[in-house]
């Protein structure tokens, strides 16, 4: 069992602040690490997937790394908007699953405007 | 074909009944996942289907849930006698692989409330 650890639990910010999350993982048993956002009453939404250790992946303001050796992935946005707000959650996707995520319980971003 | 659709968006139900959650998934998917999410927790995996086939249950499907996919289509999830534990958003999503390529699909889930 993946234990998926995610920081801060919740972030507040003014429109146009860069901000990043943390989402800490074993580095054992490791496939693929999944980014999602989550909007209030709307459903996940797939941002990232990623699986090479130093990868970088980018979508708009919203860019992602990932260290699988030391078992960490950063989400950076860069010049927040109140659209970005939302609980930004990360899954693992351990390596000999059936494409099954162990999801952290998210860090919670809302930008002010 | 406009994503994965999940009915009803809510459920109030007293405990001790039954119900029943649907999952139309995106029709070229063969893959379904079933996920629970409780209130300050992250989704928590259920179960999985490849086409009809359920391949995998999670720990945390008691044997008060079932869930099938008939003809690997839509999906149901039954949960019989319920408990005020199992009040969660139930979320369902699809994939044509094992996700790693574009992530899954997720419809916008279930509430389910009981009292």
């Amino acid at each position: 069992i993946l234990n998926v650890e995610q920081s801060p639990q919740s972030l507040h910010v003014q429109e146009g602040d860069s901000t990043n999350f943390t989402c800490s993982f074993p580095s054992s048993n490791f496939y693929a690490l999944h980014w999602y956002r989550w909007e209030t009453a709307k459903s996940p939404e797939a941002l990232f997937v990623m699986t090479l250790n130093g990868d970088e992946k980018k979508k708009g303001r919203i860019s992602a790394t990932l260290n699988t050796k030391e078992g960490y992935s950063y989400l950076y946005i860069k010049g927040s908007q109140p659209e970005d707000s939302a609980t930004y959650l990360c899954a693992p996707q351990p390596r000999g699953s059936q494409g099954n995520l162990i999801f952290g319980k998210g860090t919670k971003l809302s930008v002010k405007p | 074909d406009t994503g994965v659709s999940q009915n009803p968006r809510h459920k109030i139900t007293k405990r001790g009944q039954n119900v029943t959650f649907r999952c139309d998934p995106i029709s070229e998917h063969n893959r379904l996942y079933w996920y629970r999410q409780t209130l300050g927790q992250g989704p928590e995996f259920l179960t999985y289907f490849q086409n009809e086939a359920q391949l995998e249950k999670s720990r945390l499907l008691s044997d008060r849930f079932s869930a099938e996919r008939p003809k690997g289509s839509f999906s149901t999830l039954e949960i019989q006698r319920t408990e005020q534990g199992d009040s969660a958003m139930y979320l369902c999503a699809s994939s044509s692989g094992t996700g790693e390529a574009y992530g899954y699909t997720f419809g916008s889930g279930t509430r389910l409330t009981v009292v």
